[in-house]
């Protein structure tokens, strides 16, 4: 069965410091991943997409993204964390028949 | 300037009442999804559709139904039988690339508040 775990319920980085959200994917072919950032009361922002191709996918604000096959695990990062980047993130397979799994999210605080 | 909208923004009904959250789109899409987002739970699957005229429960259908008359239109109503309504609701849709959802765009949601 396809799953999407993100270990991480909350995590707090002080701003300008290195961040590392996790992602595992349970899916029985080469998945189609995401990740998407959701501000409070907001919809779900797509920030990057992985298909095929290159393992390590750049997407907006400065996040980048690496598909290790290996471990099946899809994290995201960012050298140098802002403030406006404390929202909730959450990681997604797309499978067959249009279908989307998602994560339960991991929560970003952002510490002065 | 495409995009999904939702509509209300907040939405505010009294128990035993069925309420329907409108979702609409202009990305030209054959996909669209209603989801349920509860503190701590993430986004569960209500209903999708792939086409016009069908749809497929999701992983928590029950107190809920859907209608899919108009690609651009996929209105969910709550009704009754929903014991715990009060949530945020997100509607989104998505094209497809070689028989796999090529990305998914999202509404700005709707809070269905009942009392």
């Amino acid at each position: 069965a396809q799953s999407v775990t993100q270990p991480d319920i909350h995590i707090t980085v002080s701003e300008g410091a290195s961040l590392e959200l996790r992602c595992n994917y349970s899916y029985g072919a080469t998945p189609y991943l995401f990740w998407y950032v959701q501000s409070p009361g907001q919809g779900l922002q797509l920030l990057l997409k992985y298909f095929s191709g290159d393992t390590l996918v750049q997407g907006i604000k400065g996040f980048e993204a690496e598909f290790k096959r290996s471990q099946s695990s899809f994290n995201l990062r960012k050298p140098s964390v802002h403030w406006s980047d404390a929202a909730e993130y959450f990681c997604a397979v797309g499978g067959i028949g249009n279908q989307f799994y998602f994560g339960t999210g991991t929560s970003l605080t952002v510490i002065p | 300037d495409g995009g999904i909208t939702q509509s209300p923004k907040y939405l505010f009904r009294k128990e035993g009442q069925n309420v329907t959250l409108s979702c609409e789109q202009n990305l030209n899409h054959d996909a669209m999804y209603w989801y349920r987002q509860d503190p701590g739970q993430g986004l569960r699957l209500i209903y999708y559709s792939q086409i016009v005229n069908d749809f497929q429960k999701g992983d928590i259908a029950e107190g809920y139904s859907v209608s899919r008359e108009k690609k651009e239109s996929f209105p969910l109503t709550v009704t009754s039988a929903q014991k715990n309504p009060t949530a945020f609701y997100l509607c989104a849709s998505s094209t497809s690339l070689g028989g796999l959802p090529y990305e998914q765009y999202f509404g700005p949601g709707t809070r269905l508040t009942v009392t």
